[in-house]
């Protein structure tokens, strides 16, 4: 598609249980983003994909969380057990390399999936 | 630490007065710079970047920065703040060819 797409756009669950979410990312796009905002903060970075680099992970707040990316493709967050501070908008996006190596930084970001824990 | 601040949390303005937003870096090296815009409802949409070249960026919806080495600032100004330009600002950077690094945010009210 045209541009990154993200699925379920929003997913209510109850306390303990496992969510995935997904991110298409816009194709040719190297680098993968996913960002966690919660309701009138900032942006808060998880996890970075770039090419065929390991991710870095330094963001994720703890070891229920999680990140797969397919080459450089589709990306699935996981978040197990989760819990009621999980609840918020997350985002993903992506972004092209510069011809000289390194990121442009211009993020195209999707609709975000908006989880709600019980 | 590498960082970015963005000093403000919070600022009300009437519709038609000049705006300026602060943000401040703490990085060795010049990175890139980013604004980006999260009007309500509705997703993060980048206003202006700078790489390189000429220090004073223009961007969408009327708004520039510029880029002081200086004081390590890239700070977002407007003219005339219209109402539809309520919204959540972020400034980012990308530190050399890291990843991006948001700031905390500005959100702006306009008065009519």
């Amino acid at each position: 598609g045209a541009g990154v797409s993200q699925s379920p756009s929003n997913k209510v669950t109850e306390k303990g249980k496992d969510v995935e979410l997904r991110c298409d990312p816009i194709s040719g796009h190297t680098a993968l983003y996913w960002y966690r905002q919660r309701l009138g903060q900032g942006l808060e970075f998880l996890i970075y994909f770039q090419g065929n680099s390991a991710p870095d992970k330094s963001g994720l707040p703890s070891d229920r969380f999680s990140a797969e990316r397919t080459g450089e493709s589709v990306s699935t967050l996981t978040i197990q057990r989760t819990q009621q501070e999980d609840s918020a908008v997350y985002l993903c996006a992506s972004s092209s390399r510069l011809s000289g190596g390194g990121n442009t930084g211009e993020l195209f970001f999707g609709e975000g999936s908006r989880l709600t824990v019980l | 630490a590498q960082s970015v601040t963005q000093p403000d949390i919070h600022i009300t303005v009437s519709e038609g007065a000049s705006l300026e937003l602060r943000c401040n870096y703490s990085y060795g090296a010049t990175p890139y710079l980013f604004w980006y815009v999260q009007s309500p409802g509705q997703g993060l949409q980048l206003l202006l970047k700078y790489f390189s070249g000429d220090t004073l960026v223009q961007g969408i919806k009327g708004f520039e920065a510029e880029f002081k080495r200086s004081q390590s600032s890239f700070n977002l100004r407007k003219p005339s703040v219209h109402w539809s330009d309520a919204a959540e600002y972020f400034c980012a950077v990308v530190p050399a060819t890291d990843k991006l690094i948001f700031g905390t945010g500005t959100r702006l009210q306009v008065f009519p």
